[in-house]
């Protein structure tokens, strides 16, 4: 079954408490990204990978971490000095770097209390 | 990143109705045009895209039209049915970025 999976669906965690949200494909798609989405709000890219080893920031990656050890996995990590990490998160992938259609993880709904 | 704005942020209409969004780009190099939509609690998924070679695409009820002069594509959904409730995001691929998003509601 080929796709995108995001785990957990839901994660609470407590405030000043660093969190990783996990993203696999097996799709063999190069590029992969990570959005953030609060209620009501567009997509806002926080990073993106369009090769192992290599990522970029994107708009908002101030408190946020990722790597890119493996084609398949881009997990993302939410640290502390992010001050409103409550959101919605989603991974994509697409084959190409650029100019490709997007495929969407199902999403992660992390809630800091 | 390519500054990508979407009119309008919300629309309702009467099932049956029109409905159009439409996006505005400014990387003139820009040469992919994909419209998505995200239900409730879901990932956004492609409904219809198009290529800077052609002007217009349909797919039964939805069509995108591009117009590279002024830089902008629209969606356009006929027959409006209450399942066509949805945000709808256009995106600049090029620079992996996303418009802000159309909620679109149809009352039956």
């Amino acid at each position: 079954d080929g796709g995108i999976t995001q785990s957990p669906k839901y994660l609470f965690r407590k405030e000043g408490q660093n969190v990783t949200l996990s993203c696999e494909q097996n799709l063999n798609h190069d590029a992969m990204y990570w959005y953030r989405q609060d209620p009501g709000q567009g997509l806002r890219l926080i990073y993106y990978s369009q090769i192992v080893n290599d990522f970029q920031k994107g708009d908002i990656a101030e408190g946020y971490s990722v790597s890119r050890e493996k084609k398949e996995s881009f997990p993302l990590t939410v640290t502390s000095a992010q001050k409103n990490p409550t959101a919605f998160y989603l991974c994509a992938t697409s084959y190409g770097a650029q100019g490709a259609e997007a495929f969407f993880g199902q999403g992660t709904r992390l809630t800091v209390v | 990143g390519e500054n990508v704005e979407q009119h309008p942020s919300t629309l309702s209409v009467q099932e049956g109705d029109s409905a159009v969004i439409k996006c505005t780009y400014s990387d003139s190099a820009s040469n992919y045009f994909p419209w998505y939509k995200q239900e409730l609690g879901k990932g956004p998924q492609l409904i219809i895209d198009i290529r800077s070679n052609v002007g217009e695409k349909k797919d039964q009820r939805i069509a995108v039209t591009l117009n590279k002069t002024a830089k902008h594509f629209s969606l356009h959904i006929t027959e409006t049915q209450p399942e066509d409730s949805a945000v709808y995001f256009c995106a600049a691929p090029l620079h992996m970025r996303f418009g802000a998003g159309t909620r679109l509601t149809v009352k039956p």
